[in-house]
């Protein structure tokens, strides 16, 4: 089966500055990657996706990169802001079967003024 | 348009006694998914309903734990008797259509706090 493993459980940064989160997967067929974001007291919300085509995919003040070659994928905050603090999750969808995601263990980002 | 709302949002329990979690999804998603988050651990899948329907149980812990969905709507997920081990938080999700499955489709309720003393 996949597992997915986060490289920091806390990352701490100051207001302003640019936060990257890290995450490694295990099954090199994996073909699409999930990003979550779980605000305190919420459930996990979607933030953005890639699929394996893609190295590259960039929203609004987010990107994820992709790097097939060592099964790491990241996800960078520019600007980051206090409303940006959260626990943040990388997941795997299964390339064959269900489509439930396979999680891994959160990195919660702390943002200081 | 309401979002998916589980209940309660905390519960205290002591070890060997029964809890019983309930997850309301969107109106309309037939599909209704539970998770577990153990404190600092990844978020772990339970099971998956496709309207009353079991798709998926493979992540049931043990026995102790009974899910169900009569109707179709709404879901329940009984932990009966309680261990240490099960506290966490435990999530509810829910979506339209698994054929036309997209992240940003499935919806997660805020969880129930469960502390197993």
């Amino acid at each position: 089966g996949e597992s997915v493993g986060l490289h920091l459980p806390t990352l701490s940064v100051q207001e302003g500055d640019n936060s990257i989160i890290n995450c490694a997967y295990s099954n090199s067929a994996s073909d699409y990657f999930i990003w979550y974001k779980q605000e305190s007291g919420k459930g996990p919300q979607f933030i953005i996706d890639i699929r394996s085509n893609m190295d590259k995919r960039q929203g609004q003040r987010v990107t994820v990169l992709l790097n097939k070659t060592v099964k790491h994928l990241s996800l960078q905050i520019a600007a980051t802001q206090p409303g940006d603090s959260a626990v943040y999750f990388c997941a795997v969808r299964p390339t064959r079967g269900s489509y439930i995601p396979t999680f891994g263990r959160g990195t919660s980002l702390i943002v200081h003024p | 348009e309401a979002g998916v709302t589980q209940f309660p949002s905390h519960s205290v329990i002591e070890k060997g006694q029964t809890v019983t979690l309930r997850c309301d999804p969107i109106s309309g998603h037939d599909n209704l998914y539970w998770y577990r988050r153990v404190m600092g651990k990844e978020i772990k899948f339970l099971l998956h309903f496709v309207k009353e329907s079991k798709q998926d149980e493979s992540g049931m812990p043990n026995n102790r734990f009974l899910a169900e969905r009569t109707g179709g709507t709404y879901s329940t997920l009984k932990v009966q008797p309680a261990e240490l081990e099960d506290s966490g938080v435990y999530f509810c999700a829910s979506s339209q259509d698994d054929q036309d499955w997209a992240p940003e489709k499935l919806f997660f309720g805020s969880g129930t706090q469960l502390s197993v003393l």
